[in-house]
């Protein structure tokens, strides 16, 4: 079982739809939690980072953590066209180095128009 | 500020040979990180380089290996290139009090 679990989809959905996306974990040690979007061909970007629970809100992004389940959420709303793309959740315990993100797999998504 | 700069973007290499890798970290990063990204296996961590001494090395055989010069510009070498390889090699580099900050990556293909 890989330390953290991401639905692959592929996820498609119409344009000004809520999109939810999900990743569950099983080291209780994950301290620092991350979602990074990936387009075709390029590096992964950072959207969103979060170290407790709760919810962070950026725009039409808000990552939810729930650490009690193990359990971290990115929802899109009003989602677009150009948001079509590979999500991918990250986490870290920082340990001895904050370097090192356990990924999960990626869950691509397309919005259509 | 400019970002994480990876060199060559696109490179072929035949079974057998050695690669090196050049990156460049964001100005006043004195973290880097390497990862590998395949289809199979997605992102997997391959080392990482702090003030040029290795903090943390993932599971990868020793043909892999790496290194951080003064400056922070770090370089990773894969010798005897196997087919599995071929991958997306991506950098990340870090001010070690946030998170890491990826760069475009490098597209190795062996065959």
């Amino acid at each position: 079982q890989k330390e953290v679990e991401q639905d692959p989809g592929p996820l498609s959905v119409p344009e000004g739809a809520i999109v939810s996306l999900n990743c569950t974990y099983s080291n209780s040690a994950f301290q620092y939690f991350m979602w990074y979007r990936q387009y075709s061909r390029k590096g992964p970007e950072l959207l969103m980072y979060t170290y407790s629970s709760g919810n962070k809100e950026d725009g039409r992004f808000t990552a939810q953590v729930d650490k009690s389940s193990k359990y971290i959420s990115l929802f899109i709303r009003d989602s677009q066209p150009s948001d079509s793309a590979t999500y991918l959740c990250a986490m870290s315990d920082r340990g001895s180095t904050l370097g090192r993100l356990y990924f999960g797999r990626g869950t691509q998504l397309t919005v259509w128009p | 500020k400019a970002g994480v700069t990876q060199t060559p973007r696109y490179l072929i290499k035949t079974r057998g040979q050695q690669v090196t890798l050049s990156c460049s970290p964001i100005s006043g990063h004195r973290s880097v990180s390497w990862y590998q990204q395949t289809p199979g296996q997605g992102l997997q961590f391959l080392f990482e380089y702090f003030s040029e001494t290795q903090r943390n090395k993932g599971n990868f055989p020793g043909r892999f290996s790496g290194r951080q010069f003064s400056n922070s510009r770090s370089e990773m070498n894969v010798s005897t290139l196997e087919l599995g390889d071929s991958a997306l090699y991506l950098c990340a580099s870090g001010d070690g009090e946030d998170t890491i900050y990826f760069g475009e990556g490098s597209w190795l293909t062996v065959v």
